[in-house]
């Protein structure tokens, strides 16, 4: 099992859609979660954190399922703009070594 | 002020030359890393710097060599390049805890 999967889709949904991504884990002590989004040939940028009690940021939802081992990503009333490749990211430990592990991302169209 | 910011943003050069990839963060980050994403967007760790001590050294060919002057600072050197170097080069920085990563806008290095 990889350390971080998701599904790379490409997700292809209208726009106002509501539209969500999993990313399941393989270290059931990993530390921190993230999901960041990448545009097209730019950086990784983080869109939010993940809690454990779940968060939410305007129309992006994050929830943490320690027991399943998977963090998700819900985005309400889908815009254009929020075509990208989005990346999961997964802290496994603590202290300095703090190596991420990225997933290789989700692929979302959202199409007029 | 760009919080992390590398150069070149664009590098073109030939087969076999040497070449460095300069980055610095104004963040007053502990933590710095160099990353390569390649044409299948899989974003692969190569380095990590703690206080200018290299605490993550993935499998890289001893080609590539970073130095940390200061922790503000981590370049890359790469000798005797080869076509499959052409990649985006990505430098991040991160503070203490479990903070996310900053990420510089990206080095394109196409070898000829």
């Amino acid at each position: 099992r990889k350390e971080v999967e998701q599904d790379p889709g490409p997700f292809n949904v209208p726009e106002g859609a509501t539209v969500a991504f999993n990313c399941t884990y393989s270290n059931s002590a990993s530390q921190s979660f993230f999901w960041y989004r990448q545009d097209c040939r730019k950086e990784p940028k983080l869109l939010m954190s993940v809690y454990s009690s779940g968060n939410e940021d305007g129309r992006f939802t994050a929830q943490l399922n320690r027991a399943s081992q998977y963090i998700s990503l819900l985005i309400r009333d889908s815009k254009l703009s929020d075509s990208a490749t989005y990346l999961c990211v997964v802290i496994p430990n603590a202290g300095n070594n703090r190596k991420l592990i990225w997933g290789l991302g989700t692929s979302l169209a959202v199409n007029p | 002020d760009t919080a992390v910011s590398q150069t070149p943003k664009y590098l073109v050069t030939q087969m076999g030359n040497d070449k460095s990839i300069k980055c610095e963060q104004n963040l007053g980050h502990d933590t710095m890393y160099w990353y390569k994403q390649d044409s299948k967007k899989f974003l692969k760790i190569m380095f990590s710097y703690n206080n200018k001590e290299l605490i993550i050294n993935e499998t890289v060919p001893n080609r590539f060599s970073p130095k940390s002057p200061d922790k503000a600072h981590l370049n890359l050197h790469i000798n005797s390049l080869e076509l499959g170097d052409s990649a985006v080069y990505f430098c991040a920085s991160s503070g203490g805890g479990n903070q996310p990563q900053h990420f510089g806008d990206g080095t394109r290095l196409s070898i000829l």
